[in-house]
């Protein structure tokens, strides 16, 4: 079965950083989502992504964080500038053109560490 | 803003038993309801839906209820395996065109015991 995969697994930074997270959805699906989860916390959404535009975003997702599909198979989240309280697991997950009910599929995330 | 709320944090359930998660919702305008669960070190693994004009839908050891005058849904897993011990998340979602969010509830840790 096709797979979202994220690359890298983990990522440790210092305060002030960019960090540049990268995720390749299934390749049939059209949108895109970028979720966070803190540890011991919920995962939160933060930001969908169709047609190369951000369909919506939470509140999280302030100026520092972008998205970007540069090659028609990556789709990445950047930070401009990390804070520690960005640390995180992030999971990029995809759905495809006619929707499963809402079901979106999830890759294995990148855990985020800011030092 | 708690759309969807897991009120609790863990269960443990003997082998074999019955588990029975709960979720609640504030949004009427969900229109369907997600299952996942997720290992550590994994991201979330889709398990079961449901559309909100169902009451009921199963797969499996599956069974996931809707109450929408309640506004709460189940999942019921039985019988209970091991490899069942994880943690649940009841998600939701106002499906339309495009990319729609999926709201999450805190989760439930479920340990099945042997």
């Amino acid at each position: 079965e096709p797979e979202v995969t994220q690359t890298p697994s983990h990522q440790v930074t210092q305060m002030g950083q960019e960090v540049i997270l990268r995720c390749v959805p299934i390749s049939n699906h059209l949108y895109f989502y970028w979720y966070r989860q803190i540890l011991g916390q919920k995962v939160e959404f933060l930001v969908s992504f169709y047609n190369n535009e951000i369909s919506e975003k939470s509140e999280i997702f302030d100026d520092q964080f972008s998205v970007e599909r540069p090659d028609g198979s990556n789709f990445t989240l950047k930070i401009r500038s990390t804070k520690l309280e960005d640390s995180a697991m992030y999971f990029c997950a995809s759905s495809p053109p006619r929707g499963l009910h809402g079901r979106q599929f999830f890759g294995p995330g990148t855990r985020l560490t800011v030092l | 803003d708690q759309q969807v709320k897991q009120n609790s944090p863990s269960l443990s359930v003997q082998e074999g038993r019955i588990s029975i998660l709960n979720c609640d919702y504030t949004n009427s305008m969900f229109d369907y309801f997600l299952w996942y669960k997720k290992y550590p070190a994994e991201g979330p693994t889709f398990l079961i839906s449901i559309s909100s004009i169902k009451d009921k839908n199963e797969d499996g050891r599956f069974t996931v209820f809707l109450n929408k005058s309640a506004k709460h849904l189940s999942l019921h897993i039985v019988p209970s395996q091991p490899g069942d011990s994880a943690v649940y998340f009841c998600a939701a979602t106002t499906y339309a065109q495009g990319a729609q969010k999926l709201v999450f509830g805190q989760g439930t840790r479920l340990t099945i015991n042997p």
